[in-house]
Protein backbone atom coordinates (compact mmCIF):
# COMPACT_ATOMS: atom_id res chain seq x y z
CA UNK A 1 0.00 0.00 0.00
CA UNK A 2 1.26 3.44 -0.82
CA UNK A 3 2.00 5.99 2.39
CA UNK A 4 -0.73 7.85 3.68
CA UNK A 5 -0.28 10.75 6.38
CA UNK A 6 -2.73 11.76 9.04
CA UNK A 7 -3.04 13.84 11.82
CA UNK A 8 -2.73 11.30 15.46
CA UNK A 9 -6.07 13.42 16.85
CA UNK A 10 -8.34 15.76 16.29
CA UNK A 11 -11.18 17.04 18.45
CA UNK A 12 -14.66 18.38 17.43
CA UNK A 13 -17.55 18.98 19.02
CA UNK A 14 -20.96 17.17 18.97
CA UNK A 15 -23.14 18.36 16.23
CA UNK A 16 -20.47 19.94 14.14
CA UNK A 17 -19.50 18.73 10.85
CA UNK A 18 -15.73 17.12 11.30
CA UNK A 19 -12.83 17.41 8.40
CA UNK A 20 -10.76 14.53 8.66
CA UNK A 21 -7.46 15.38 6.39
CA UNK A 22 -5.35 12.52 4.48
CA UNK A 23 -1.87 13.42 2.75
CA UNK A 24 -1.01 10.86 -0.06
CA UNK A 25 1.60 12.87 -2.38
CA UNK A 26 2.58 9.49 -3.74
CA UNK A 27 -0.89 7.97 -5.46
CA UNK A 28 -0.86 6.43 -8.49
CA UNK A 29 -3.31 6.44 -11.08
CA UNK A 30 -5.09 3.35 -9.56
CA UNK A 31 -4.97 3.66 -6.56
CA UNK A 32 -7.85 3.91 -4.56
CA UNK A 33 -8.79 5.69 -1.64
CA UNK A 34 -10.87 3.53 1.15
CA UNK A 35 -11.70 4.81 4.87
CA UNK A 36 -12.57 2.88 7.42
CA UNK A 37 -13.47 3.49 11.11
CA UNK A 38 -12.57 1.56 14.84
CA UNK A 39 -14.80 2.36 17.38
CA UNK A 40 -13.86 1.82 20.74
CA UNK A 41 -13.87 -2.38 21.67
CA UNK A 42 -14.89 -3.17 17.76
CA UNK A 43 -13.39 -4.62 14.68
CA UNK A 44 -12.71 -1.90 12.09
CA UNK A 45 -15.71 -0.92 9.61
CA UNK A 46 -15.86 0.19 6.01
CA UNK A 47 -16.43 3.64 5.72
CA UNK A 48 -16.78 5.16 2.28
CA UNK A 49 -13.58 5.25 -1.08
CA UNK A 50 -13.62 6.66 -4.15
CA UNK A 51 -10.83 7.16 -7.23
CA UNK A 52 -11.45 10.52 -8.55
CA UNK A 53 -14.62 12.08 -7.73
CA UNK A 54 -15.86 12.97 -4.51
CA UNK A 55 -18.49 9.78 -3.01
CA UNK A 56 -21.25 10.54 -0.93
CA UNK A 57 -23.01 7.34 1.39
CA UNK A 58 -25.04 7.31 4.55
CA UNK A 59 -22.31 7.55 6.53
CA UNK A 60 -19.72 10.16 5.09
CA UNK A 61 -18.38 12.04 2.25
CA UNK A 62 -15.39 11.82 1.04
CA UNK A 63 -13.72 14.86 -1.11
CA UNK A 64 -10.66 13.87 -3.39
CA UNK A 65 -8.48 17.07 -4.12
CA UNK A 66 -8.07 17.70 -7.86
CA UNK A 67 -4.14 15.99 -8.07
CA UNK A 68 -5.69 13.23 -6.07
CA UNK A 69 -2.30 14.05 -3.57
CA UNK A 70 -5.08 14.48 -0.48
CA UNK A 71 -8.57 13.63 0.59
CA UNK A 72 -11.00 15.03 3.31
CA UNK A 73 -13.53 12.57 4.92
CA UNK A 74 -16.22 14.64 6.19
CA UNK A 75 -18.82 13.94 8.97
CA UNK A 76 -21.97 16.01 8.10
CA UNK A 77 -23.12 16.42 11.77
CA UNK A 78 -20.46 13.98 14.69
CA UNK A 79 -22.26 12.46 17.69
CA UNK A 80 -20.45 10.88 20.42
CA UNK A 81 -20.98 7.58 18.81
CA UNK A 82 -18.12 8.78 15.60
CA UNK A 83 -15.48 8.58 18.65
CA UNK A 84 -13.07 6.52 16.69
CA UNK A 85 -10.08 5.80 15.20
CA UNK A 86 -10.06 6.67 11.42
CA UNK A 87 -7.66 5.05 8.86
CA UNK A 88 -6.86 6.50 5.31
CA UNK A 89 -5.63 3.64 3.03
CA UNK A 90 -4.17 3.29 -0.74
CA UNK A 91 -5.60 0.20 -2.13
CA UNK A 92 -4.14 -0.03 -6.06
CA UNK A 93 -6.37 -1.67 -8.33
CA UNK A 94 -3.83 -3.70 -10.22
CA UNK A 95 -2.41 -5.14 -7.48
CA UNK A 96 -2.70 -8.86 -7.11
CA UNK A 97 -1.34 -8.32 -3.37
CA UNK A 98 -4.77 -6.78 -1.75
CA UNK A 99 -4.13 -6.95 1.76
CA UNK A 100 -4.75 -4.12 3.71
CA UNK A 101 -1.91 -2.42 5.74
CA UNK A 102 -3.23 -0.06 8.92
CA UNK A 103 -1.71 2.94 9.79
CA UNK A 104 -2.32 4.71 12.92
CA UNK A 105 -5.21 7.04 11.92
CA UNK A 106 -6.71 9.60 12.97
CA UNK A 107 -8.25 9.55 16.65
CA UNK A 108 -11.19 11.54 16.68
CA UNK A 109 -12.24 12.88 19.93
CA UNK A 110 -16.09 14.40 20.15
CA UNK A 111 -17.30 17.09 22.65
CA UNK A 112 -20.68 17.13 23.78
CA UNK B 1 -24.29 -15.12 7.23
CA UNK B 2 -24.70 -11.83 7.50
CA UNK B 3 -21.87 -10.90 8.88
CA UNK B 4 -17.98 -12.15 9.81
CA UNK B 5 -18.24 -14.70 12.83
CA UNK B 6 -15.56 -15.55 15.24
CA UNK B 7 -15.23 -17.65 18.09
CA UNK B 8 -14.61 -17.84 20.91
CA UNK B 9 -15.18 -14.26 21.61
CA UNK B 10 -12.70 -14.40 24.89
CA UNK B 11 -10.34 -17.32 25.41
CA UNK B 12 -7.98 -17.67 28.47
CA UNK B 13 -5.25 -19.72 28.15
CA UNK B 14 -2.06 -20.98 29.93
CA UNK B 15 1.29 -20.26 29.15
CA UNK B 16 2.94 -22.85 26.70
CA UNK B 17 -0.58 -24.59 25.79
CA UNK B 18 -1.94 -24.77 22.38
CA UNK B 19 -4.91 -22.02 20.72
CA UNK B 20 -7.47 -22.52 17.75
CA UNK B 21 -9.24 -19.08 16.91
CA UNK B 22 -11.76 -19.78 14.20
CA UNK B 23 -13.09 -17.35 11.54
CA UNK B 24 -16.45 -18.26 9.39
CA UNK B 25 -16.75 -15.49 7.00
CA UNK B 26 -19.35 -13.75 4.77
CA UNK B 27 -20.77 -16.58 2.16
CA UNK B 28 -19.20 -15.62 -1.35
CA UNK B 29 -16.19 -14.08 0.18
CA UNK B 30 -13.08 -15.33 -1.37
CA UNK B 31 -11.02 -13.58 0.34
CA UNK B 32 -9.80 -13.82 3.96
CA UNK B 33 -7.82 -11.85 6.17
CA UNK B 34 -6.33 -12.11 9.78
CA UNK B 35 -5.26 -9.07 11.91
CA UNK B 36 -4.12 -8.65 15.71
CA UNK B 37 -4.22 -5.56 18.07
CA UNK B 38 -2.55 -5.95 21.02
CA UNK B 39 -3.90 -3.39 24.16
CA UNK B 40 -3.43 0.45 22.69
CA UNK B 41 -1.66 -0.69 19.24
CA UNK B 42 -2.20 -0.64 16.11
CA UNK B 43 -3.28 -3.30 13.15
CA UNK B 44 -1.06 -6.01 12.65
CA UNK B 45 -1.66 -8.02 9.37
CA UNK B 46 -0.66 -11.51 9.87
CA UNK B 47 -1.97 -13.76 6.84
CA UNK B 48 -4.34 -13.43 3.97
CA UNK B 49 -6.04 -15.58 1.69
CA UNK B 50 -8.00 -15.56 -1.50
CA UNK B 51 -9.38 -18.17 -3.17
CA UNK B 52 -7.04 -21.52 -3.96
CA UNK B 53 -3.76 -19.23 -4.26
CA UNK B 54 -1.04 -20.23 -1.93
CA UNK B 55 -1.58 -17.58 1.11
CA UNK B 56 0.29 -14.58 1.71
CA UNK B 57 1.93 -15.60 5.25
CA UNK B 58 4.07 -12.44 5.37
CA UNK B 59 2.80 -10.90 8.69
CA UNK B 60 2.92 -14.15 10.58
CA UNK B 61 5.52 -13.58 13.33
CA UNK B 62 6.84 -16.58 14.16
CA UNK B 63 6.16 -19.96 12.98
CA UNK B 64 4.49 -20.72 16.09
CA UNK B 65 1.84 -19.41 14.25
CA UNK B 66 -0.16 -21.08 11.16
CA UNK B 67 -3.49 -20.80 9.80
CA UNK B 68 -5.66 -23.03 7.18
CA UNK B 69 -8.84 -22.37 5.26
CA UNK B 70 -11.00 -25.48 4.65
CA UNK B 71 -12.70 -25.43 1.63
CA UNK B 72 -12.04 -21.54 0.51
CA UNK B 73 -14.67 -20.69 3.37
CA UNK B 74 -13.68 -20.98 7.37
CA UNK B 75 -10.71 -20.53 8.77
CA UNK B 76 -8.22 -21.45 11.45
CA UNK B 77 -5.88 -19.24 13.36
CA UNK B 78 -3.60 -21.80 15.34
CA UNK B 79 -1.26 -20.22 17.78
CA UNK B 80 1.43 -23.33 19.52
CA UNK B 81 3.55 -23.15 22.52
CA UNK B 82 1.64 -19.50 23.59
CA UNK B 83 3.34 -16.73 25.14
CA UNK B 84 2.41 -14.01 27.31
CA UNK B 85 3.09 -11.43 24.42
CA UNK B 86 0.81 -13.25 22.05
CA UNK B 87 -2.19 -11.60 24.04
CA UNK B 88 -4.20 -9.35 21.86
CA UNK B 89 -7.73 -8.97 19.98
CA UNK B 90 -6.87 -11.44 16.94
CA UNK B 91 -9.91 -9.84 14.11
CA UNK B 92 -10.68 -11.70 10.90
CA UNK B 93 -12.07 -9.60 7.87
CA UNK B 94 -12.92 -11.45 4.34
CA UNK B 95 -13.57 -9.32 0.92
CA UNK B 96 -15.35 -10.05 -2.18
CA UNK B 97 -11.55 -9.38 -4.07
CA UNK B 98 -13.00 -6.06 -5.40
CA UNK B 99 -11.59 -2.45 -4.79
CA UNK B 100 -15.51 -1.52 -4.93
CA UNK B 101 -16.29 -3.23 -1.50
CA UNK B 102 -14.61 -2.80 1.63
CA UNK B 103 -13.31 -5.40 4.07
CA UNK B 104 -15.88 -6.42 6.58
CA UNK B 105 -14.48 -7.27 9.93
CA UNK B 106 -15.73 -9.74 12.98
CA UNK B 107 -16.05 -8.79 16.15
CA UNK B 108 -12.78 -10.44 16.93
CA UNK B 109 -11.09 -13.23 19.38
CA UNK B 110 -9.83 -11.46 22.92
CA UNK B 111 -6.95 -13.91 23.97
CA UNK B 112 -4.93 -13.84 26.71
CA UNK B 113 -2.57 -16.18 27.94
CA UNK B 114 -1.65 -16.34 31.73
Amino acid sequence: DAKTTQPNSMESNEEEPVHLPCNHSTISGTDYIHWYRQLPSQGPEYVIHGLTSNVNNRMASLAIAEDRKSSTLILHRATLRDAAVYYCILRDVRSGDDKIIFGKGTRLHILP
Amino acid sequence: GAGVSQSPSNKVTEKGKDVELRCDPISGHTALYWYRQSLGQGLEFLIYFQGNSAPDKSGLPSDRFSAERTGGSVSTLTIQRTQQEDSAVYLCASNRQSLRYGYTFGSGTRLTVV
